[in-house]
């Protein structure tokens, strides 16, 4: 079955100053990989996900995530923090086949301080 | 653009009691799930639909229900609220072309804002 860690419960960081939230996953073959946000009292939102090729993704807001097979990691960054990126940021992980469930991390706070 | 629809935000229910949270989407989506979430647990599948008239459990099935009469509409049920209940439920709704199985689960889900449910 497929799962993911998110290793750190919180991730505190500098306005202007680079954000990296890590994720790591495993699964049976090759996995699809997704990372949500979600602000206080509100449902997940999609930010970006990784099918195939590419191993940096971008997507909304200015962030970005690295693929890396042999790591079997998929950290999400952004170059230049904003105090309003402060949310709970969820990596998530499904196989291309079988079981189509989608398996998410614990979640990470990301805090930014002004 | 409405999205994915829950009713209600809110429910403070006493042990023993039943009720049924409402999840309507407007995006013609054939999947729909329902989730609760817990502190530092991430969320957990409870049930799941991959089209109108079925249902399927996911990882957490016990002491809920679900159905899904109309395509834009997904149910779930508790029968006999427990306090172990009390948490936030997510309905999420996703495009999953037809006929295709597992090999285009690509698809983002799309989340509602949740339904906060305290059992007594």
């Amino acid at each position: 079955a497929q799962s993911v860690a998110q290793p750190e419960d919180q991730v505190n960081v500098a306005e202007g100053n680079p954000l990296t939230v890590k994720c790591t996953y495993s699964v049976s073959g090759n996995p699809y990989l997704f990372w949500y946000v979600q602000y206080p009292n509100r449902g997940l939102q999609f930010l970006l996900k990784y099918i195939t090729g590419d191993n940096l993704v971008k997507g909304s807001y200015g962030f970005e995530a690295e693929f890396n097979k042999s790591q079997t990691s998929f950290h999400l960054k952004k170059p230049s923090a904003l105090v309003s990126d402060s949310a709970l940021y969820f990596c998530a992980v499904r196989a291309h086949y079988g079981n189509n469930r989608l398996a998410f991390g614990k979640g990470n706070q990301v805090v930014v301080i002004p | 653009n409405a999205g994915v629809t829950q009713t209600p935000k809110f429910r403070v229910l006493k042990t023993g009691q039943s009720m049924t949270l409402l999840c309507a989407q407007d995006m013609n989506h054939e999947y729909m799930y329902w989730y609760r979430q817990d502190p530092g647990m991430g969320l957990r599948l409870i049930h799941y639909s991959v089209g109108e008239g079925t249902t399927a459990k996911g990882e957490v099935p016990d002491g809920y229900n679900v159905s899904r009469l109309k395509k834009q509409n997904f149910l779930l049920g508790l029968e006999s609220a427990a306090p172990s209940q009390t948490s936030v439920y997510f309905c999420a709704s996703s495009y999953e072309p037809p006929g295709t199985g597992g090999l285009f689960s690509n698809q983002p889900q799309h989340f509602g804002d949740g339904t906060r449910l305290s059992i007594l």
